[in-house]
């Protein structure tokens, strides 16, 4: 069965500062990984996708993430931390029956 | 731009209580899901279906049913309310195949007193 850990349930970084949030996943066939956003009192909004091309997918504002099989990784990053980041982030792989599979989110605080 | 569209976005109810909530999509797509968002839990899955009255459970599924009797639709039933079931409820439908993630509703922010 698929499943995600997100490891860290908070994070908080410095404005300017890298942003590494981190997601494993257990699937038994191939996956779609997913990592969404959601802004305080909003929608989950898709940032990015992995679908079995590149294995460094970009996705919106300034996000990317790195596919990585032998570690079962699909860890997000940011070079530069911007304030209007602060949000909480879900990391998600695909099932059977096109379910999703959410990891437990990370909240990410961004200070000045 | 494909809709999904739930019918209330807050709700309060009294325990007890049997409560429907809806959920109406406008394209077309066998598989519709019903999820429960809670702080640090994250979304967790209740029931979903595939087609018209066909149906899954989801890793939550007890306390809850779900009816879809027409492809737009699928509705979420909470038999008897009770506390525990006070959450943010996310319907979702799949946006291309497999591969693009979900299109979700709006969500609705049901409180059981």
């Amino acid at each position: 069965a698929q499943s995600v850990t997100q490891l860290g349930s908070h994070v908080s970084v410095s404005e300017g500062a890298l942003v590494l949030l981190r997601c494993n996943y257990s699937s038994s066939v191939p996956p779609y990984l997913f990592w969404y956003v959601q802004y305080p009192n909003q929608g989950l909004q898709l940032l990015l996708k992995y679908t079995s091309a590149a294995t460094l997918v970009k996705g919106i504002n300034g996000f990317e993430a790195e596919f990585k099989k032998s570690e079962t990784s699909f860890h997000l990053t940011k070079p530069s931390a911007h304030m209007s980041d602060a949000a909480e982030y879900f990391c998600a792989v695909t099932g059977g029956y096109n379910k999703l599979i959410f990891g437990a989110g990370t909240r990410l605080a961004v200070h000045p | 731009d494909v809709k999904v569209t739930q019918s209330s976005r807050y709700l309060v109810k009294r325990t007890g209580e049997k409560v429907f909530l809806e959920c109406v999509q406008d394209m077309d797509h066998e598989n519709m899901f019903w999820y429960r968002q809670d702080p640090g839990l994250g979304l967790r899955l209740i029931y979903f279906s595939y087609d018209v009255k066909m149906k899954e459970k989801g890793d939550i599924p007890e306390g809850y049913s779900v009816s879809r009797e027409k492809k737009e639709r699928f509705s979420l039933i909470l038999e008897s309310a009770s506390t525990n079931q006070t959450s943010m409820y996310l319907c979702a439908i799949p946006r291309e195949g497999n591969s693009d993630g979900y299109t979700f509703g709006s969500g609705t922010r049901l409180t059981v007193v």
